[in-house]
């Protein structure tokens, strides 16, 4: 079957737009998990999702950050008023039940450049 | 909070030679470990796990040991061949209420060269 996608791969904006990105899940995977990787770093946890439900939004930077998942399927991370530190790897995750034990397959990521 | 410290890169290495990858972690708990792989152009995948101390994964000739006396996980080959070329990530899971996240390392670059 299908692995999880993103889209766009690649995204460029300018500073101030609003930008959102999408992914799509393993069919049937209840949990989905957004990270970042900014140039350098380590994978950053925003949110996950359980269903359409997000139990953990604390790794969302700020309130520019938002998130939503319906049909416990597709989800999309908006992010409001781009910032040029805004510009990293956006990574989706899925998960057949939550809880890190259960491996978690990750999409080829929404590569974002905030110009 | 919990935190991965794993060995900086890049690392480059001939065909053949013997791979090792530290990976220090910081938690309270037991969490459980992994180690990630980032082939390039394609998305992270799992590479091996182990739940609880003294458990050993191991796939396609990668070993880690889980020990909690030194908190580590460190990724070893015994020989290690082009196609290994990736990023490598470590990274632990700890459950706490709400809490499901994985928190990862910063990555180790491998280069292996014929």
């Amino acid at each position: 079957g299908a692995g999880v996608s993103q889209s766009p791969s690649n995204k460029v904006t300018e500073k101030g737009k609003d930008v959102e990105l999408r992914c799509d899940p393993i069919s049937g995977h209840t949990a989905l998990y957004w990270y970042r990787q900014r140039l350098g770093q380590g994978l950053e946890f925003l949110i996950y999702f359980q269903g359409n439900s997000a139990p953990d939004k604390s790794g969302l930077p700020s309130d520019r950050f938002s998130a939503e998942r319906t049909g416990e399927s597709v989800s999309t991370l908006t992010i409001q008023r781009t910032q040029q530190e805004d510009s990293a790897v956006y990574l989706c995750a899925s998960s057949s039940e939550p809880g890190g034990q259960d491996t978690q397959y990750f999409g080829p990521g929404t590569r974002l450049t905030v110009l | 909070g919990d935190s991965v410290t794993q060995m900086e890169g890049p690392v480059t290495l001939s065909e053949e030679a013997f791979l090792t990858i530290n990976c220090t972690y910081t938690a309270t708990g037991y969490p459980s470990l992994f180690w990630y792989v980032q082939y390039p152009g394609e998305g992270l995948q799992l590479l091996l796990k182990a739940t609880k101390a003294d458990d050993k994964g191991s796939n396609k000739g990668f070993e880690a040991t889980y020990r909690k006396e030194t908190t580590s996980f460190h990724l070893e080959k015994g020989s290690v061949q082009v196609s290994d070329s990736a990023v490598y990530f470590c990274a632990l899971w700890q459950s706490n209420f709400g809490n499901e996240k994985l928190t990862f390392g910063t990555g180790t670059r491998l280069t292996i060269i014929p």
